[in-house]
């Protein structure tokens, strides 16, 4: 059983950087591209990085992600406001043969 | 623009079934996967298949192998998932995602279902 690991809740203040981890194992974070979406309540998720660490057009260089072994983290600089949400990594699983997801991280900008 | 306009709220009691659609716009739909994912209540995403839209093979996990069905319309360039014997615990949001430039690229809006006596 997958279980990918992140950090429930984490907090900045505006124009701070923050960071936010994402941790596997060899079957899916370490042998797999990792994802990074971010989810507003009552709203669509976003896809935030693709593959560790490319973001989608459209989407703020505000925003970064890398991946080293069976870890991964998402960076945000420059923290606003409208940067507070859910925010979730997801990756294939090799021993599921399936896709899992993070737990996901609350960010609260202060 | 690429949108994912999904089927309404469903309320349903144990032992039934629920269709949600997803009608696609704004790309080639036969180009692409589309997934489904839910999240219960306080719960992480979880995935729950995927479809290729244009031969229509499907994938699903060992979780909901036997229960879930995810089919498409070519023409409707619309994607249903099915989801039968439902119990409490399938209470969530449903969500279709495409899987094109990457994963999960694009959402729907999400549908609540909820499944009550």
């Amino acid at each position: 059983q997958s279980v990918v690991t992140q950090p429930p809740s984490a907090s900045g203040t505006p124009g701070q950087r923050v960071t936010i981890s994402c941790s596997g194992s060899s079957s899916d974070i370490g042998s797999n591209y990792v994802y990074w979406y971010q989810h507003l309540p009552g709203t669509a998720p976003k896809l935030l990085i693709h593959s560790n660490n490319q973001r989608p057009s459209g989407v703020p260089d505000r925003f970064s992600g890398s991946k080293s072994g069976t870890s991964a983290s998402l960076a945000i600089r420059g923290l606003r406001s409208e940067d507070e949400a859910d925010y979730y990594c997801a990756t294939w699983d090799d021993s599921l043969d399936g896709w899992v997801f993070g737990g996901g991280t609350k960010l609260a900008v202060l | 623009q690429v949108q994912l306009v999904q089927s309404g709220a469903e309320v349903k009691k144990p032992g039934a079934s629920v269709k949600v659609s997803c009608k696609a716009s704004g790309y080639t739909f036969t180009s692409c996967s589309m997934h489904w994912v839910r999240q219960a209540p306080g719960q992480r995403l979880e995935w729950m298949g995927w479809i290729n839209a244009g031969n229509g093979k499907t994938k699903y996990p060992q979780k909901f192998q036997g229960r879930v069905t995810i089919t498409r319309d070519t023409s409707a360039t619309t994607t249903y998932m099915e989801l039968s014997s439902l119990r409490s615990e399938d209470t969530a949001v449903y969500y279709c995602t495409r899987d094109m430039v990457a994963p999960f690229d694009y959402w729907g809006q999400g549908t609540l279902v909820t499944v009550s006596s």
